[in-house]
């Protein structure tokens, strides 16, 4: 089945340690988001990339990093720099080009920090 | 400015009564896509309807409905016949057919009464 693929669903790390999350999609898109949720609040904007070897800062892009190697995939590297990582992690793909075609999430990555 | 407000942070609704989520937009971009996604409590963004700015007709898919207003930029959604499994929370977005980010609004919490 065609979709969005987020490992590990549950992470824990310890301060200073750098950890990336996985995210792979088979749906042939071009475009592909990270974004950060924290507990009753809305979806911010990490990273995104419109094309392979291609990404943009969104909102909240100090502290992460991203690479676009590869079309399927998106990893997202929550650096030590990243003051408050504990958060709900979600990834997205979409078609690009067009205002149709929504985004398709993975299922979540909630990382915790101890 | 806000591309998307929701201004309704938590709503109750009876089960089997209908309920309306309020969404404004604001793009001066002429093609654009509007979307609304549901969160449950496990975390997975459910999509589950789209208007498209140039559509003459309100989209529908099942019992949700979007009640659009172009000239208010208003992007409701009207769940009918709440169920209890409609108890989440729920996300307006907005993608613009220039660049391909999605915004979101801050999301209302439904919560559907017994």
């Amino acid at each position: 089945d065609g979709g969005i693929t987020q490992s590990p669903k549950y992470l824990f790390r310890k301060e200073g340690q750098n950890v990336t999350l996985s995210c792979e999609q088979n749906l042939n898109h071009d475009a592909m988001y990270w974004y950060r949720q924290d507990p009753g609040q809305g979806l911010r904007l990490i990273y995104y990339s419109q094309i392979v070897n291609d990404f943009q800062k969104g909102d909240i892009a100090e502290g992460y990093s991203v690479s676009r190697e590869k079309k399927e995939s998106f990893p997202l590297t929550v650096t030590s720099a990243q003051k408050n990582p504990t958060a709900f992690y979600l990834c997205a793909s979409s078609s690009s080009g067009t205002a149709t075609g929504e985004l398709f999430f993975g299922e979540g990555s909630r990382l915790t920090v101890l | 400015a806000q591309k998307i407000t929701q201004t309704q942070p938590g709503m109750f609704v009876q089960e089997k009564e209908a309920v309306t989520l309020d969404c404004t937009y604001d793009t001066s971009d002429p093609s654009y896509g509007l979307f609304w996604y549901k969160q449950p409590s496990s975390g997975e963004m459910i999509f589950l309807i789209y208007q498209g700015s140039y559509d003459q007709q309100n989209a529908t898919e099942g019992r949700y409905s979007l009640n659009f207003q172009k000239a208010r930029k208003s992007a409701n959604l009207v769940i009918s016949a709440s169920q209890l499994g409609d108890s989440a929370m729920y996300f307006c977005a907005m993608r613009e057919v220039t660049g391909n980010q999605f915004y979101f609004g801050t999301g209302t919490s439904l919560t559907v009464i017994p």
